[in-house]
Formats: C-alpha cells, sequence, structure tokens
C-alpha cells in the first residue's frame, strides 16, 4: 500500500512565525504536490515537484516555499506565517506514468493566530 | 484550458435511495477524470478513475461514473446509500504533465436513516 505521511495532524503558529510542513511517501514516486484545501473552494495547487530539486510553482504559490532535497520527502514552507493562510494543507504524490491517480497524505490543519 | 463543476455543494439523501453527484469538465484534450472521497478529518481516497476504454467506471464502496464525452459529465452514482457513505466527495480532471489535477468545489454528501 501507497504511504504518504504528513508530520503534523494539527499544528498552530503565530502570526509572522516561520512554518514547516514536511511530507513522506514510500513509494519512490517522482511526482510531488502541496494543496490547501479550503470550504467550496475544494483543492488548489500551491507548488509541485516532478524530480529533486526540481519544482513548479501551482496556481497559488505566493507567501508558500518549497524543497525537496530527497525524492521521498517534500516540504511545504511558510515564510512568515499570516492569519489568511489558516487552511488545510494536503501532501499528495503520483508516479510520473500518464494516467496514474495521485495519493493523498492524511492533511495538517494548520490555525495561524 | 481545463476546468471541473460540481453541482451542488450539499446533498442529503436517505438511507437506501440513489446517491447522484453530478460532475461536469471542460477539457482541450481527452480527459482523464477522478472521483475522489473525503472522510472527516482525513486525507482523500480515490474512488474510481476513467483513462481510456469502457466509459461505465466501478470504483469501490459499491460507486460507480459513466463518462459521457457528448454531455462532458462524469456524474457519481450508488444504487443504495449507506451511512458510512457520508463524507465530501471530489471530481477531478486531469490538466497538463505530471499527472496534476485540477478538482471541483466538492459536494458534501449527508445520509440519513
Amino acid at each position: 500500500d501507497v504511504k504518504v505521511t504528513q508530520s503534523s495532524r494539527y499544528l498552530v503558529k503565530r502570526t509572522g512565525e516561520k512554518v514547516f510542513l514536511e511530507c513522506v511517501q514510500d513509494m519512490d514516486h517522482e511526482n510531488m504536490f502541496w494543496y490547501r484545501q479550503d470550504p467550496g473552494l475544494g483543492l488548489r495547487l500551491i507548488y509541485f515537484s516532478y524530480d529533486v530539486k526540481m519544482k513548479e510553482k501551482g496556481d497559488i504559490p505566493e507567501g508558500y516555499s518549497v524543497s525537496r532535497e530527497k525524492k521521498e520527502r517534500f516540504s511545504l514552507i511558510l515564510e512568515s506565517a499570516s492569519t489568511n493562510q489558516t487552511s488545510m494543507y494536503l501532501c499528495a504524490s503520483s508516479w510520473d506514468r500518464e494516467n496514474y491517480e495521485q495519493y493523498f497524505g492524511p492533511g495538517t490543519r494548520l490555525t495561524v493566530t | 484550458a481545463q476546468s471541473v463543476t460540481q453541482l451542488g455543494s450539499h446533498v442529503s439523501v436517505s438511507e437506501g435511495a440513489l446517491v447522484l453527484l453530478r460532475c461536469n469538465y471542460s477539457s482541450s484534450v481527452p480527459p482523464y477524470l477522478f472521483w475522489y472521497v473525503q472522510y472527516p478529518n482525513q486525507g482523500l481516497q480515490l474512488l474510481l478513475k476513467y483513462t481510456t476504454g469502457a466509459t461505465l467506471v466501478k470504483g469501490i464502496n459499491g460507486f460507480e461514473a459513466e463518462f459521457k464525452k457528448s454531455e462532458t459529465s462524469f456524474h457519481l452514482t450508488k444504487p443504495s446509500a449507506h451511512m458510512s457513505d457520508a463524507a465530501e466527495y471530489f471530481c477531478a480532471v486531469r490538466r497538463g504533465g505530471y499527472n496534476k489535477l485540477i478538482f471541483g468545489a466538492g459536494t458534501r454528501l449527508a445520509v440519513h436513516p
């Protein structure tokens, strides 16, 4: 079974703090993704990575950065957290073969106060 | 450009009744289509997918969906709802390379006795 794990299920941070969200997958997937999920908006892509050290912006990259130093690990960084970044963050991974689905982690609910 | 529209943000059915969740898509290329389910406080789990071939796709937990190219639809059905089906359901279409997906806004299904 594919397993995608996220470092925290719940996180509370203060405005201005630097926040790290970590994601690890155990299936040697090439592609990894970070989404945020907000009610009524579905999932929106923040960043994705298609190889180690390779990344591309998604639809809402502002205020976020990412790091992928090892194939199995993909980190999302909030350089200076703000209250409008309070959300559910979901990590996913996928093989880079045309018709393969994404596999999701359990999510991290981040609250910025 | 690809997009996904899910009709109805909330659907309520009685236990044992038919479940019908609607999804319409737009895609400039032959679409790959997915339905995911999210149970409370969990990540997304794949229910079923359509890539090529048979247009009626069967998934887990008794769900199925039919790809109708002429209607640009991929509606999700289940003949008889169970209380455990209460969850949020997301339709998605593949966009571009790297198995990126674009998601609909989601439909929350409630099942009452």
